[in-house]
């Protein structure tokens, strides 16, 4: 079946400019997850979702970031007054979360930069 | 707080065991992860052990749990070219909220 989509694949935007990122889960799975990956670096947690509620948003860097899930299926990840420090790849994960060794799924990922 | 930790780079002779380690802070980690990232490509999840084991074996990946030490290795066996990759290494808890703290990352590379 489908895995996670994640679009766009690349964006390439202004500093100032604001931002979203879409992720598709895999249909049913009711944990949806934000990671960022930074050039050489390993991915960071950024926001869990349960359903259609932000679960754990402490991972997000500061108040410019913003994710919604308003129907417990896709998400969007928003930022504003977009910064360089920003660029990274953004990932999406989700999960069925149903029994204990269920893992997660993840997408392509969007890479964003920030000019 | 949380922390995990890897070596940044391994380089091996195809055909010989690749052996990549990681430690982590966390006691209450649950379930540790290694994951593989080509480059351009996702990042696939290898296999995973839960904290009450001490070894897991899946074909050519072998998985090592030092709980007391908070030591985890991933050693490949006959490692081949087509492993050369980004390895990570990750933990997260039990319940609900599975999130992962990730490694740096280890970039094996495989010389023929």
């Amino acid at each position: 079946g489908a895995g996670v989509s994640q679009t766009p694949s690349n964006k390439v935007t202004e500093k100032g400019k604001y931002v979203e990122l879409r992720c598709d889960p895999i249909s049913g799975h009711t944990a949806l997850y934000w990671y960022r990956q930074s050039l050489g670096q390993g991915p960071e947690f950024l926001i869990y979702f349960q359903g259609t509620g932000a679960a754990d948003d402490s991972g997000l860097p500061n108040d410019r970031f913003f994710a919604v899930r308003p129907e417990g299926s896709v998400s969007t990840l928003k930022i504003q007054r977009t910064e360089r420090g920003d660029s990274a790849v953004y990932l999406c994960a989700s999960s069925p979360n149903r029994v204990a060794t269920d893992t997660q799924y993840f997408g392509p990922g969007t890479r964003l930069t920030v000019l | 707080g949380e922390d995990v930790e890897q070596s940044l780079f391994l380089s091996v002779r195809e055909g010989d065991s690749s052996v990549i380690n990681c430690t982590y802070t966390d006691s209450s980690s649950t379930y540790l992860y290694w994951y593989k990232q080509e480059p351009g490509a996702g990042l696939q999840l290898l296999t995973y052990i839960f904290s009450n084991m001490d070894m897991k074996q899946d074909q050519r990946l072998t998985v090592l749990l030092n709980k007391k030490d908070k030591h985890l290795s991933l050693r490949i066996a006959d490692t081949q070219t087509g492993d050369s990759a980004i390895y990570f290494c990750a933990e997260s808890g039990a319940g609900n909220n599975r999130k992962l703290i990730w490694g740096l990352g280890t970039s094996l590379a495989v010389n023929p």
